[in-house]
């Protein structure tokens, strides 16, 4: 079945850094990919579409310039969290869709962030 | 109101007993449903996935579309302490590329199969 793999699984960092995720469609090409974001014990919320070739597109109340997404190849999407702080924190998820018209989301197994 | 509705739980079962799941949506453009399952600190695990009404089943697990009552069932049968997680509705109005900035999750149920 498709295969999304999301590096790293959990990464700790200082306040006022920035960190990097990867998100790769292991046996597919993607044009499009999703990140997500997911608090404790709730469902999972859409903070950017990332577009191979071209910008992406935020949801409302989500700050572009915070969270970067770079896809740069049919295979590989990247967020970047920007001097992140502590209420960064959290658990960040990508997603594809592994085919054409009609095709489910597969998704990463997330990253988890914590900001000290 | 939620556009998706799905009860929090926590769900506890025995071992072996048959484990329904559910959502209700307002959305009559729905028309792709899915089932996830998530792991604590997992990503989803797509479980099901069916277009329109009716049954699909794969396994120990039947996936059920009624969008005339705008309601989705997932059941396990037989189920396992392996099957303890959370799980996620998710739906769609229209399918393809689009889908990840056009799915409408449920809040996720978790369930408790015990040994």
């Amino acid at each position: 079945g498709a295969v999304v793999s999301q590096h790293p699984s959990w990464v700790i960092c200082k306040s006022g850094t920035s960190v990097k995720i990867e998100c790769r469609s292991l046996d597919f090409q993607a044009t499009t990919m999703f990140w997500y974001r997911q608090f404790p014990k709730q469902s999972l919320m859409l903070m950017a579409t990332s577009n191979e070739g071209s910008k992406a597109t935020y949801e409302q109340g989500v700050e572009k310039d915070k969270f970067l997404i770079n896809h740069a190849s049919l295979t590989l999407s990247t967020l970047t969290v920007t001097s992140a702080h502590p209420e960064d924190s959290s658990f960040y998820i990508c997603s594809a869709p592994s085919a054409g018209l009609g095709s489910p989301l597969h998704f990463g197994n997330g990253t988890r962030l914590t900001v000290t | 109101q939620k556009e998706v509705e799905q009860d929090p739980g926590p769900l506890s079962v025995p071992e072996g007993a048959i484990v329904s799941l559910n959502c209700t949506y307002s959305n009559s453009a729905f028309q792709y449903f899915m089932w996830y399952r998530q792991y604590s600190r997992k990503g989803p695990e797509l479980l099901m996935y069916t277009y329109s009404s009716g049954n699909k089943e794969d396994g120990r697990f039947t996936a059920q579309v009624d969008k005339s009552s705008k309601y989705i069932s997932l059941f396990i049968r037989d189920s396992q302490p392996s099957d303890s997680a959370t799980y996620l509705c998710a739906m769609s109005a229209k399918g393809g590329n689009n889908a990840g900035n056009m799915l409408t999750f449920g809040g996720g149920t978790r369930l408790m199969v015990k040994p």
